[in-house]
């Protein structure tokens, strides 16, 4: 069965920078592009970015400067780093899978908290 | 603000058709087919319902179609059903600007 877990909820002073991590489980987190979406509290949802197989990633203009996605192909992993955090931060971060370039994400981590 | 327009809520009785719209612009809705539709009840992940505009995966319900004409996507929910209570909400890939956009979601309600 398709699982992505996420790591668990954050506090940080604006400023910091937080990671979240997102690990899959019965899948190979490598053969697909992954995706970050982050919803605060009352707003509408915000596409952060996508890291593709290769390593390649692209960032929305929203978040460029201060996001970045890694993958661990050794623990099945993907990372998306924030910095310089603001108030306007906290909210709800997820990743999510996209299968074969089809546009929309079938399969999503628990989300995480992040509290600026 | 949403890049792309839902109403915030949209209720029906059980046994009716209820259509959610989800409007947004000539880069997105309106000149590509990557439109999504997801259903996420609180507390749980999102869901795929529709994408690429009408078509369903495995596993969803007849009774949820999709559409879309102009710059704007429409859900159609028929034969309401109590555990169809949940928010949906739309998602596109703009062209543009090559990010994906979302509706700030509607909650449906089953009276």
């Amino acid at each position: 069965q398709v699982q992505l877990v996420q790591s668990g909820a954050e506090v940080k002073k604006p400023g910091a920078s937080v990671k979240v991590s997102c690990k899959a489980s019965g899948h190979t987190l490598s053969n697909y592009n992954i995706h970050w979406v982050r919803q605060a509290p009352g707003q509408g949802r915000d596409w952060m970015g996508i890291i593709r197989p290769s390593g390649v990633t692209a960032y929305a203009p929203k978040f460029q400067g201060r996001v970045t996605m890694t993958r661990d192909t050794s623990t099945n992993t993907v990372d998306m780093d924030l910095k310089s955090l603001r108030s306007d931060d906290t909210a709800v971060y997820y990743c999510a899978r996209e299968v074969d370039h089809s546009y929309n994400f079938d399969s999503w981590g628990q989300g995480t908290l992040v509290t600026v | 603000q949403s890049a792309l327009t839902q109403p915030a809520s949209v209720s029906g009785s059980p046994g009716q058709s209820i259509t959610i719209s989800c409007t947004g612009t000539s880069t997105n809705i309106g000149t590509l087919n990557f439109v999504t539709w997801y259903r996420q009840e609180p507390g749980k992940a999102p869901q795929v319902i529709i994408f690429d505009v009408n078509k369903r995966p495995s596993g969803i319900s007849h009774r949820f179609s999709g559409s879309k004409s102009d710059n704007t996507a429409s859900l159609t929910i028929s034969g309401l059903q109590a555990e169809d209570e949940a928010e949906y909400y739309c998602c596109s890939y703009d062209g543009a600007s090559s990010i994906y956009v979302f509706g700030a979601g509607t909650k449906v309600t089953v009276l």
